[in-house]
Formats: structure tokens, C-alpha cells, sequence
């Protein structure tokens, strides 16, 4: 079982939409959870981290943690084609001291339609 | 601020050639990573350094893959012999001291691109 499931889509949304993005991770034990955005040809680059139930929110990205259910997601408001990327959720492994590492999902991609 | 930088930023190589792939870190960063992303199998952690030292390389595919860190501000990672299998996107990345638990982040440098043929 991988660690960090993601659905890889594509996820396609009209501008304006939301986009949510979901995640779900084996470890019961993770802390810290990450969302980054990688466009094509790029590296990934951090937008959302998140450590406790609930959410987060920053500018139009929201991220949700259930740790309960293992399950993390982004939501993307007044989603606007410059969103349009692959969202890699990240998650850091339990139980470990001194742990500095970060297990990553598939991604989804996301294409925000103009 | 110089970010994580790595060459080359391309390869095409034939198979069975020796590949290395360098990267330097983001300066005063004591953590270095080697990530390989494909399609299928999404961003996988290779290994990792801390001040220099191999911390975890269990995730290093084979005998074929080596990495190595003689000092803070220079790493590679070296396939010998390349296969087929082995194209794919090489990141490097770095982060500073502390658990990423604790709020700091991973940067990832531009990546190096693999083909083997």
C-alpha cells in the first residue's frame, strides 16, 4: 500500500469554480502535512502545510485535515487558469525521531478552463 | 538567495553509460535529498544526507545507483550502468536543520532530465 494516495485526475474546472483536491495516507501517526504545486517542466513548490485537525486557510487555498479518517485535502477558490498545475500532497512519516522527510503522493492535475 | 542548483539540467545517454548527476545545496542547509519523479511511481525519496552523512538510502533502487556528499555544498548521485528504466527526473532539494514538523520546508532545485536509450 503507497503511502500517500491521490487521485491523478485530470481535474477539470471551469474559472471561478472551486477545485478541491483530496488525499488520503496510510500512516496513522503523520504530523505534518504539505500541499505543493509543480507545473509542467517544474519543481514542486510548497503553497499549504497544515499539523492539526481542521482547517487552514491562506489567500484563496484551504487546506482540511481529518486525522481521524487519514485524510487531507486542498480546496482552491475562484480557481483562475494560472492554477492549473499538478497538486502533490506530502506527508511526513510517523514515529521517527529526528524524521526529516517527506513521502509524496502521485499528484493530481488540475486544468482550470478558461 | 541562490536556490538548490543542479546539473545538468538535461541528459540523453545510451544505455549501460555511466551518469552523474550534481547538484549544490541552498547555502547554511545541512539536509539534502535525492528524489526521483515518474509518471507511474509519482516523487520517490532515493536517499538523504544530514552534514554530509547518508541517513536513509533505502530507497536507492539498486547496486547501480551510489550518492555521495565529500562536503556542505556539493552532492551526486551517479547510475552505473544506466538502464532504460532509469529516465526519469532527478531532484535535489535541501532543507534547514529541524524536523520538517517543525515548519521548515524542503526546496527542490529545477531538476535534472534522464533519458537513457
Amino acid at each position: 500500500q503507497k503511502e500517500v494516495e491521490q487521485n491523478s485526475g485530470p481535474l477539470s474546472v471551469p474559472e471561478g469554480a472551486i477545485a478541491s483536491l483530496n488525499c488520503t495516507y496510510s500512516d496513522r501517526v503523520s504530523q505534518s502535512f504539505f500541499w505543493y504545486r509543480q507545473y509542467s517542466g517544474k519543481s514542486p513548490e510548497l503553497i499549504m502545510s497544515i499539523y492539526s485537525n481542521g482547517d487552514k486557510e491562506d489567500g484563496r487555498f484551504t487546506a482540511q485535515l481529518n486525522k481521524a479518517s487519514q485524510y487531507v485535502s486542498l480546496l482552491i477558490r475562484d480557481s483562475q487558469p494560472s492554477d492549473s498545475a499538478t497538486y502533490l500532497c506530502a506527508v511526513t512519516p510517523g514515529g521517527r525521531t529526528g524524521a526529516n522527510n517527506l513521502f509524496f503522493g502521485t499528484g493530481t492535475r488540475l486544468t482550470v478552463i478558461p | 538567495d541562490a536556490g538548490v542548483i543542479q546539473s545538468p539540467r538535461h541528459e540523453v545517454t545510451e544505455m549501460g553509460q555511466e551518469v552523474t548527476l550534481r547538484c549544490k545545496p541552498i547555502s547554511g542547509h545541512d539536509y539534502l535529498f535525492w528524489y526521483r519523479q515518474t509518471m507511474m511511481r509519482g516523487l520517490e525519496l532515493l536517499i538523504y544526507f544530514n552534514n554530509n552523512v547518508p541517513i536513509d538510502d533505502s530507497g536507492m533502487p539498486e547496486d547501480r545507483f551510489s550518492a555521495k556528499m565529500p562536503n556542505a555544498s556539493f552532492s551526486t548521485l551517479k547510475i552505473q550502468p544506466s538502464e532504460p528504466r532509469d529516465s526519469a527526473v532527478y531532484f535535489c532539494a535541501s532543507s534547514l536543520a529541524g524536523r520538517i514538523i517543525s515548519g521548515n520546508t524542503i526546496y527542490f532545485g529545477e531538476g535534472s532530465w534522464l533519458t537513457v536509450v
